[in-house]
């Protein structure tokens, strides 16, 4: 049983660049969530996904925007990058009915130039 | 005042001793509290969560609950060189998941 998936694993862009990075939950689980790791940070909450819907936002620009597919898979969406947004990027799936409990994906690693 | 805070160490304890971790939360409604590990250059990984006041035992790894203090902490025993790593405290409120920034641990032979 494969566990939660994320690509690409790394990725460089430049300053004002789009990016779109990809995660695939774990079988079973139908929630998943989105966090930025900077180095020597603890993950901060991007937001949430549940239902193909937007359920919790954490505090994070527009420019940060996402979607949920019918397979409960995710994407993640990055507009016009900036050079702050260089970090490791987590996706963490929940199993149903149990919400609160996150497995975490190996991370997509973006420098921003 | 940060929803969660933790003493970011570094923190080193010699091999078989027992590493205490600790982390304190601001919102006296929260009901579940979770641990990760994070080794170096890799994700978290959920190493086990608590509801209740008191402890709650798994193999080495000791949770330990007061509500009233806000206080939750982690106790490792008979440590290992292989627990080296960040670990991450995390308190849901709603939806979101609040983290700690870490407290790095190494353990040494």
């Amino acid at each position: 049983d494969a566990g939660v998936t994320q690509s690409p694993t790394h990725l460089i862009k430049t300053r004002g660049q789009q990016v779109t990075l990809r995660c695939s939950p774990k079988s079973g689980h139908d929630t998943v969530s989105w966090y930025q790791q900077a180095l020597g940070q603890g993950p901060q909450f991007i937001f949430q996904y549940y239902e193909e819907e937007e359920r919790q936002r954490g505090n994070f620009p527009d420019r940060f925007s996402g979607h949920q597919f019918p397979n409960y898979s995710s994407e993640l969406n990055v507009n016009a990058l900036l050079l702050g947004d260089s970090a490791l990027y987590l996706c963490a799936s929940s199993p149903v009915g149990f919400r609160e409990t996150q497995y975490f994906g190996p991370g997509t690693r973006l420098l921003v130039l | 005042q940060k929803e969660v805070e933790q003493n970011s160490g570094p923190l080193s304890v010699p091999e078989g001793a027992i590493a205490s971790l600790n982390c304190t939360y601001s919102d006296r409604g929260s009901q579940s509290f979770f641990w990760y590990r994070q080794y170096s250059g890799k994700s978290p990984e959920l190493i086990m969560f608590i509801y209740s006041n008191g402890d709650k035992e798994d193999g080495r790894f000791t949770a330990q609950l007061n509500k009233a203090s806000q206080y939750v902490s982690l106790l490792i025993r008979d440590s290992q060189p292989s627990d080296s790593a960040t670990y991450l405290c995390a308190v849901p409120t709603g939806n979101q998941f609040y983290f700690g920034t870490g407290t790095s641990l190494t353990v040494i032979p």
